[in-house]
């Protein structure tokens, strides 16, 4: 079974800094997708970015970008010019290509932005 | 506009209780699964459906029980909560992931269970 593990349960960030959240997976396939979902205080669960295996290219959106190391089986987020709004759990998912669409999450990582 | 609804959003129940939480997608989506979100375990699935009429269990089916009658419609149903049931519950639905594409899982605005 595959899992799913982000080794920093909370972080913090000044207002306009950098920030990197790690994740690590283990799988034994070839073919998988892997997300980075945002949980703000209202509760939903809201895409931040996807990448898929088979691509070498990094995924971006807009203040967000992965660093998708695939021997190694790392997915790390950076989130850059970090925002209050972007004060929220984060969560690393797993999906498989060939096996249906279940997503098998990390543990999360609360990021607090200071002003 | 395309949206999961669950209710209801809130619940506080007692042990043996049967509930229900409803769940409705408007997407014609084939999927529709539940998971549960728990401090520091992330979010596990109870179970799934790829259709009407074919459900099937997740990681922690334990104590809970799916139906899919209609496309839209997935409820869970706890049919004698127990405190460890306290948790916070999502719905979510995509597309059959055989039709090919990095399909995004929409999630339901979750519902926060306690039971005392």
């Amino acid at each position: 079974a595959q899992t799913v593990t982000q080794s920093q349960p909370e972080m913090s960030v000044q207002e306009a800094e950098t920030v990197t959240l790690s994740c690590t997976y283990d799988t034994s396939e070839s073919d998988y997708y892997l997300f980075w979902y945002k949980q703000p205080p209202s509760r939903q669960m809201i895409l931040v970015i996807r990448q898929e295996a088979y691509k070498q290219q990094n995924a971006t959106e807009n203040r967000f970008s992965v660093n998708f190391q695939k021997a190694a089986k790392s997915f790390s987020l950076k989130i850059s010019d970090s925002q209050l709004g972007d004060t929220a759990m984060y969560f690393c998912a797993y999906r498989s290509g060939a096996a249906g669409n279940k997503l098998t999450f990390g543990g999360g990582t609360r990021v607090l932005v200071k002003p | 506009e395309a949206q999961v609804t669950q209710n209801p959003r809130y619940l506080i129940t007692v042990t043996g209780k049967k509930l229900t939480v409803t769940c409705s997608q408007n997407m014609n989506h084939e999927y529709m699964s539940w998971y549960r979100q728990d401090p520091g375990l992330g979010l596990r699935q109870i179970y799934y459906s790829m259709n009407v009429e074919v459900t099937d269990k997740g990681d922690v089916p334990e104590g809970y029980k799916v139906s899919r009658k209609e496309k839209r419609n997935f409820p869970l149903i706890l049919e004698s909560p127990s405190p460890n049931q306290t948790s916070l519950y999502f719905c979510a639905s995509s597309p059959d992931f055989r039709d090919r594409g990095v399909h995004e899982q929409y999630f339901g605005p979750g519902t926060r269970l306690t039971v005392t």
